[in-house]
């Protein structure tokens, strides 16, 4: 079944110590999303590839970077975690950017920050 | 911004019980989806749904864009409906994809 997969599942990492997140699809979708979702709260976009065009939220944090080197594949690297960084991330694609595609859900890395 | 708003923001039912789930919406929207989000954080698509009713199986939703309000409705709950129900939408194509979530209905279903 066409899907999208992120690894790991639960990641644990120290204050302060790079982490990155992957995610894969098999969908062959062109945007790739990545949300954060904090206990209790709404998932929050962070940024999102339109192909290899890159487009960030105005209020996402500067720590928080991204990569796509491919169709199938996106990254999401935090380069010096914090407490509050502590959050599920969701990965989601779409097939296209107009807002008449519907949007495909990953199982989400839950980060947990020491 | 547009904003979303769920209501209720908690459920308790008890098995075999419906329910309705509402969405309102200030502005109007391209896209609509309703999510589940089950206990290990995973959003599964329930719905994709800007405008008209649907249906499938136990759930059905329904979104009047004119009056910028969706409904979900869940029939004959089971335990495993448990879970938060969210509702996003999308306003245009400018907004380059960006779905708006709304806060949530905690749903509960007790055997």
């Amino acid at each position: 079944d066409a899907m999208v997969i992120q690894n790991p599942r639960y990641q644990v990492t120290q204050f302060g110590k790079p982490v990155t997140l992957s995610c894969s699809q098999t969908l062959n979708h062109n945007v790739m999303y990545w949300y954060q979702q904090k206990s209790s709260q709404a998932p929050k976009l962070l940024f999102h590839y339109y192909d290899k065009d890159f487009n960030n939220e105005a209020d996402t944090p500067d720590n928080f970077q991204s990569r796509r080197p491919n169709t199938s594949f996106c990254f999401l690297d935090i380069r010096s975690p914090g407490l509050g960084d502590a959050a599920m991330y969701l990965c989601a694609t779409s097939r296209g950017r107009t807002s008449y595609n519907e949007q495909f859900f990953g199982p989400g890395t839950r980060l947990t920050v020491l | 911004g547009i904003q979303v708003e769920q209501s209720p923001p908690d459920l308790i039912l008890q098995e075999g019980a419906n329910s309705t789930l509402r969405c309102n919406f200030s502005d109007s929207v391209n896209n609509l989806q309703w999510f589940h989000q089950n206990p290990w954080g995973q959003l599964i698509n329930l719905f994709y749904i800007p405008s008209g009713t649907k249906q499938n199986g136990r759930l059905s939703a329904t979104t009047v864009a004119t009056e910028r309000y969706s409904l979900l409705y869940i029939s004959s709950s089971q335990t495993t409906d448990s879970g938060v129900y969210f509702c996003a939408v999308e306003r245009s194509y400018n907004q380059g994809g960006k779905l708006i979530f709304g806060q949530g209905t905690e749903l509960s279903v007790k055997p």
